[in-house]
């Protein structure tokens, strides 16, 4: 079946340094990719929706300069979090799927990020 | 996308079947109903989808009802295994935003 690589499952790092966590689709092209958030017992909250070759679309009250986007290719988008503070620690989800009415998503494992 | 409601916890015993109930009252006709769940520290993971009719797969049952404003998830034979957090959504498009909402924690009691 489709699968979503998420890249690194875990980082630990120092507070203004810049984090970046790779999502790849890796036997299909996804056109559209999404990242999540998720803080301990709670439930996953859209962050963005990264389109391919256009700028991505962010929720209300997610910063865009903060929380880097990149859909260079049919299969692989990158988040960034720059300047990473520890309020910015969290697990971190993407997810991608085939294009089409009914098609299901798949959510990569997740990266959990620690900053220090 | 329409908005969801599910119980926040049930309990259920091992080897019994796990009825988890999902409320869509506002869903749309060309909306899906999707199940994943998850498993404290991972993605995710797909279990079933329908529209209108009722589904089942190697995990589990979807039974819609005909109205479509209600669903329910069936895990036939739950194993301890099936202790996570199930969460319902209906979305119609794989363009469409997938918003969660708070799921529903299964904890399968031996």
């Amino acid at each position: 079946g489709a699968v979503v690589s998420q890249h690194p499952s875990w980082v630990i790092c120092k507070s203004g340094t810049s984090v970046k966590i790779e999502c790849r689709s890796l036997d299909f092209q996804a056109t559209t990719m999404f990242w999540y958030r998720q803080f301990p017992k709670q439930s996953l909250m859209l962050m963005a929706t990264s389109n391919e070759g256009s700028k991505a679309t962010y929720e209300q009250g997610v910063e865009k300069d903060k929380f880097l986007i990149n859909h260079a290719s049919l299969t692989l988008s990158t988040l960034t979090v720059t300047s990473a503070h520890p309020e910015d620690s969290s697990f971190y989800i993407c997810s991608a799927g085939r294009t089409g009415e009914g098609e299901k998503l798949f959510f990569g494992s997740g990266t959990q990020l620690s900053v220090l | 996308d329409a908005k969801t409601t599910q119980p926040p916890s049930m309990d259920c015993a091992e080897g019994r079947a796990a009825n988890l109930p999902c409320n869509h009252s506002t869903i749309s006709g060309n909306e899906y109903v999707y199940w994943y769940r998850q498993i404290h520290s991972q993605g995710p993971q797909y279990i079933i989808h329908g529209l209108k009719n009722n589904e089942t797969n190697e995990m589990a049952s979807l039974i819609i009802t005909e109205d479509r404003k209600s669903s329910t998830l069936i895990l036939p034979h739950a194993t301890l295994r099936d202790t996570a957090v199930y969460y319902c959504i209906a979305r119609a498009n794989t363009g469409n935003q997938f918003y969660f909402g708070t799921g529903t924690s299964l904890t399968v009691i031996p």
